[in-house]
């Protein structure tokens, strides 16, 4: 079973500068998706960036990007020129390729942005 | 843009009594999921559900839970007799039969209290 681990209860930036989270996964699988997904206080889940296994090329999206190793099974994500409202706890989640396949979260890491 | 929809937002019921959480997917998708997060846990996968079976399911999904789609929009949460362990948010998610990365949208949440 694939396991997804998040290592950073809480983390704090200040606004503007760059915060990295980190995330370590376990599969024996060779092809897979990863993601983060962002939760604000409304509680909704929101995407905010996936990669694809077969792929090399890091994803970004605007101020987001990622730094994915598939040799060391880590997946982080940074923020650059982080906002207060990039405030939220964010969960790195596993899938597999199949069509239906579940999406495996872990525990989340609460970030703070602060003036 | 189109969105998952769900109802209600808030549930607050007895144990012992059963309840019904609604979902409306994005209307060509195909692939259903019921995840839930209990208050300050990470988001746990409950059942998929395509072409009106369960396609997976995970220990959580016990005899008490069952999902339906009654129509051809709807797709419902049934806990047949709650417990207090069943207070939590519980989400919905859904994604579309074409190829690539099956990305799951998820809905805004019913937060469900068993008193």
């Amino acid at each position: 079973a694939q396991t997804v681990t998040q290592s950073q209860p809480e983390m704090s930036v200040q606004e503007a500068e760059t915060v990295t989270l980190s995330c370590t996964y376990d599969t024996s699988e060779s092809n897979y998706y990863l993601f983060w997904y962002k939760q604000p206080p409304s509680r909704q889940m929101i995407l905010v960036i996936r990669q694809e296994a077969y792929k090399q090329q890091n994803a970004t999206e605007n101020r987001f990007s990622v730094n994915f190793q598939k040799a060391a099974k880590s997946f982080s994500l940074k923020i650059s020129d982080s906002q207060l409202g990039d405030t939220a706890m964010y969960f790195c989640a596993f899938r597999n390729t199949g069509t239906a396949s579940k999406l495996t979260f872990g525990t989340g890491t609460r970030l703070q942005v602060t003036l | 843009e189109p969105e998952v929809t769900q109802t209600p937002s808030h549930q607050v019921t007895q144990m012992g009594q059963e309840v019904i959480l609604r979902c409306v997917p994005i209307s060509n998708h195909l692939y259903f999921y019921w995840y839930r997060q209990i208050l300050g846990q990470k988001v746990e996968f409950l059942v998929s559900f395509y072409n009106n079976e369960i396609s997976e399911k995970s220990e959580i999904f016990d005899d008490q839970f069952s999902v339906e789609r009654p129509d051809g929009s709807n797709f419902t949460l049934k806990i047949r007799s709650t417990k207090l362990e069943d207070s939590a948010m519980y989400f919905c998610a859904s994604s579309e039969l074409l190829a690539g990365t099956y990305e799951q949208y998820f809905g805004p949440g019913t937060r469900l209290t068993v008193t």
